[in-house]
């Protein structure tokens, strides 16, 4: 069965750092990749996926992540944090059946002024 | 427009009840889906429904059930409610396909007393 690991629960960066969220997944077949946000209350929103390809992809609001077959991850990364920023992000690996996907714990992004 | 909308937000009640939360998608996607989201922020894939087939996470205690009167709805009900049902319920939807993305409703919050 599949499963994804984010290692890090809290990451604490100040506006304008750099920011590298990890994800590490675990799955027999070439995954089907994907970062959603959760804002505080709301449903989550996809920033970016990976099917195939160029193993960098390029997100909605400036992230992008590189997936890494040899490392088993698929990192998200931006440049230059925002205060908006902060939310939790989910780092997820789909099946065909059914489309299901199966989420990471989860990381909680919080950015210093 | 809310593409992707639940009703009702909160929902509180007594251990042993039976409750329904629905949940109606305007997008015109085939595919409906229902995860539940822990109070560690733990997301798990609970259905996924479209007209062709439901999917079960072998997890989820037969006393969840969906629910779909047509393309555009996905009910949840859930029978004999207890306290480790207390969680946050997302509907989703999307177009068949894996690579398709899924966007998720505002979340029902359910809480067993």
């Amino acid at each position: 069965a599949q499963s994804v690991t984010q290692p890090d629960i809290h990451i604490t960066v100040s506006e304008g750092a750099s920011l590298e969220l990890r994800c590490n997944y675990s799955y027999g077949a070439t995954p089907y990749l994907f970062w959603y946000v959760q804002s505080p209350g709301q449903g989550l929103q996809l920033l970016l996926k990976y099917f195939s390809g160029d193993t960098l992809v390029q997100g909605i609001k400036g992230f992008e992540a590189e997936f890494k077959r040899s490392q088993s991850s698929f990192n998200l990364r931006k440049p230059s944090v925002h205060w908006s920023d902060a939310a939790e992000y989910f780092c997820a690996v789909g099946v065909r059946a059914g489309n299901m996907l199966t989420f990471g714990g989860g990381t909680r992004l919080m950015v210093k002024p | 427009d809310t593409a992707v909308s639940q009703t009702p937000k909160y929902l509180v009640t007594q251990m042993g009840n039976d409750k329904s939360i629905k949940c109606e998608q305007n997008l015109g996607h085939d595919t409906m889906y229902w995860y539940k989201q822990d109070s560690k922020k733990f997301l798990k894939i609970m259905f996924s429904y479209n007209n062709k087939e439901l999917i079960i996470n072998e997890t989820v205690p037969n006393r969840f059930s969906p629910k779909s009167p047509d393309k555009a709805h996905l009910n949840l009900h859930i029978n004999s409610l207890e306290l480790g049902d207390s969680a946050v319920y997302f509907c989703a939807s999307s177009q068949d396909g894996i690579r398709n993305e899924q966007f998720f409703g505002p979340g029902t919050r359910l809480t067993v007393l």
